[in-house]
């Protein structure tokens, strides 16, 4: 039962233009969720997280949104810049012990120069 | 500051060899985790420690064993590897808020 979903695998985007991940949880206990980008042959870096008091966070470029009533949270990456084409992964913990993450299976995103 | 380092980058093994992966941290990290991605999946939690001499089991235990000896080091033993070892192993730490992530040993078990 995967309790964090991307449902899509890949993305491709023009230079310049808006990103838009999505991400949809169904643990209700979940209450902070971060954003990861990983490039081929290296780990996860940290992006961007949110916590559930917040429906919104912006970091530069980045802002993460959430959807408590819908489950659901989304990254919007503007302007989209070649060096964004990574994958990124969605991830969630509850408050329990030692803030364990949950992930997504990832979306590849690929910026189109 | 290194961050989370992780020794080997490569290994291959046979059917039931054992070996260990070295994870360490040098930003006084309370939380170290061991995760395990396969391919086009997410990250899969292996076990995980909130302090030196305190682990715990996460999502896929099975076929791996963890110490925490010291705040700094987090190895993960494999005893008896199987084909379904066959993984990108990532090592991270955090404080109860984001994870830092090694590099990632890359095991293959034939």
């Amino acid at each position: 039962d995967q309790q964090v979903k991307q449902n899509s695998p890949s993305l491709s985007v023009q230079e310049g233009r808006i990103s838009i991940l999505n991400c949809d949880y169904t643990n209700s206990m979940f209450d902070y969720f971060l954003w990861y980008k990983k490039y081929p042959a290296e780990g996860p870096t940290f992006l961007i997280s949110i916590s559930s008091i917040k429906d919104k966070n912006e970091d530069g470029r980045f802002t993460v949104f959430l959807n408590k009533s819908a489950k659901h949270l989304s990254l919007h990456i503007v302007p989209s810049q070649p060096g964004d084409s990574a994958v990124y992964f969605c991830a969630a913990s509850d408050s329990g012990s030692a803030r364990q993450l949950t992930f997504g299976s990832g979306t590849q995103l690929t910026v189109l120069p | 500051n290194a961050g989370v380092t992780q020794t080997p980058k490569f290994r291959i093994l046979k059917i039931g060899q054992s070996m260990t992966l070295q994870c360490a941290q040098d930003m006084n990290h309370n939380y170290m985790y061991w995760y395990r991605q396969d391919p086009g999946m997410g990250l899969k939690l292996i076990y995980y420690s909130v302090g030196a001499g305190i682990t715990d089991k996460g999502e896929v235990p099975n076929g791996y064993n963890v110490s925490r000896s010291t705040t700094e080091d987090f190895p993960l033993r494999l005893e008896l590897a199987a084909p379904s070892q066959t993984s990108v192993y990532f090592c991270a730490s955090g404080q109860g808020g984001e994870q830092y992530f090694g590099p990632g040993t890359r095991l293959t078990v034939t």
